[in-house]
């Protein structure tokens, strides 16, 4: 059964700092996986999903990787800025149409 | 395409009281899914269908929840009698059967006094 875990649970940077936001997974038999953004109170929002045969995938300062024989995947977020403030979620699923499992999130906080 | 949409999205009644909660998925999407964020326990699996039919319903708490899909654009999510630990928001997600994407609802903010 897929596990999935993100650390810290909680992260803060100065503003401009480039940083990265680790989840690891324990079934290296995962199908794909999706980064989410949640800001307090709101619903998810998808930034980036990254199928097993990929190793990466970019959109603007969000780079995602995929490291399938380690169970890990990272969120890169360059030139971080107080608007990515947020709570940010990793999922996983070892088949097209499974459910998604999710880690308890990593809640960022820049500071300007 | 309108994404997928959920309604109400808040609600708060009382303990006892019969929560029914509503989920029109993408169209063309052949699996739903419908989780429970909490505080404690995060973003977890209540039950999801594919083609209409219930595939997995181990994440359902108890008894007192129960969820249909009658056709391939409803699904409700159903809690009766209502207790205020299932206080919560309740999101539903849809994909295609080759599933690349799952793409959420904003979400049923559950209160229960």
């Amino acid at each position: 059964k897929q596990e999935v875990t993100q650390i810290p649970a909680a992260l803060s940077v100065p503003e401009g700092e480039n940083l990265v936001l680790n989840c690891s997974f324990t079934d290296s038999a995962i199908y794909n996986l999706q980064w989410f953004r949640q800001d307090p109170g709101k619903g998810l929002t998808s930034l980036l999903l990254i199928q097993s045969s990929q190793r990466e995938q970019t959109s603007g300062r969000l780079n995602a990787s995929l490291d399938k024989s380690s169970g890990r995947s990272t969120l890169y977020i360059a030139a971080s800025q107080p608007g990515d403030s947020a709570t940010y979620l990793c999922a996983g699923r070892n088949s097209g149409n499974t459910p998604l499992v999710f880690g308890k999130g990593t809640r960022l906080s820049v500071i300007a | 395409d309108a994404g997928v949409i959920q309604s109400p999205r808040h609600e708060v009644t009382e303990m006892g009281q019969e929560v029914t909660l509503r989920c029109k998925p993408i169209s063309g999407h052949n699996s739903l899914f419908w989780y429970r964020q909490t505080m404690m326990r995060g973003l977890e699996l209540l039950i999801y269908f594919n083609n209409n039919v219930p595939i997995d319903d181990s994440g359902m708490p108890e008894d007192r929840f129960s969820a249909k899909m009658p056709n391939a654009s409803f699904s409700t999510l159903k809690i009766q009698p209502s207790e205020p630990r299932d206080s919560a928001v309740y999101f539903c997600a849809s994909t295609t059967n080759w599933g690349y994407e799952q793409y959420f609802g904003p979400g049923t903010r559950l209160t229960v006094t």
